[in-house]
């Protein structure tokens, strides 16, 4: 059964400070890594990994994958009270077409 | 701009009743997915289409049908509604497998009395 599995489920921190989110997986044939962006309705996308050592990034979010530990990060830093939200890590697995599987999502909370 | 567009957004029901989710979308995609999201669960998938025509069972089927009878649509239905079925229901697409990222619906919001 594949697994994904986020740390910690939830954090809270003062606006500024730089956050690592984790999520590491035991998948069957693994084909990609995302982490999605909820807030209060559908999550949004940030980031898709597929190669390990790449480094993903978008402002002050940025993501990397390790293939050989199977663990992939998210950073944020500068935080800013808009980024709190669940952050959502899910991978792309199998031979088929049956979807992503989820983490259970890490809560941000980002206190002025 | 729709996107994924889901209807109701907010349902309540006894056990017992039935009751059927809707989910549009406009960017002509193939994948089609249904999703529930419970508190600390995460998101857990109860069925999916690769196309009109075609539904396959996720992680948790039990008490759910779905039909894909147009491309666009993806249907999901509960025959006999449980409280365990009190959740947040996202429809999800996407162009093909192997491209990863899925565009979520804003959510349906059930409550099973």
């Amino acid at each position: 059964e594949d697994k994904v599995v986020q740390s910690p489920l939830s954090l809270v921190v003062h606006e500024g400070d730089t956050v690592t989110l984790n999520c590491s997986y035991e998948v069957t044939n693994f084909r990609s890594l995302l982490w999605y962006k909820q807030e209060k309705k559908a999550p949004t996308f940030l980031f898709m990994l597929t190669s390990s050592g790449i480094e993903k990034k978008s402002g002050r979010l940025s993501s990397i994958l390790d293939k050989k530990e199977l663990f992939s990060i998210l950073n944020i830093t500068a935080t800013q009270t808009g980024d709190s939200a669940i952050y959502l890590c899910a991978v792309e697995a199998g031979w088929g077409a049956d979807g992503l599987t989820f983490g259970k999502g890490t809560h941000l909370i980002i206190q002025p | 701009n729709a996107g994924v567009t889901q209807t109701p957004k907010f349902r309540v029901l006894k056990t017992g009743q039935s009751m059927t989710l809707l989910c549009a979308q406009d960017m002509n995609h193939e994948y089609m997915y249904w999703y529930r999201q419970d508190p600390g669960m995460g998101l857990r998938l109860i069925h999916y289409s690769v196309g009109e025509g075609t539904t396959a069972k996720g992680e948790v089927p039990d008490g759910y049908n779905v039909s894909r009878l147009k491309k666009q649509n993806f249907l999901l239905g509960l025959e006999s509604a449980a409280p365990s079925q009190t959740s947040v229901y996202f429809c999800a697409s996407s162009y093909g497998s192997h491209t990863g990222e899925l565009f979520f619906g804003e959510g349906s919001r059930l409550t099973v009395l």
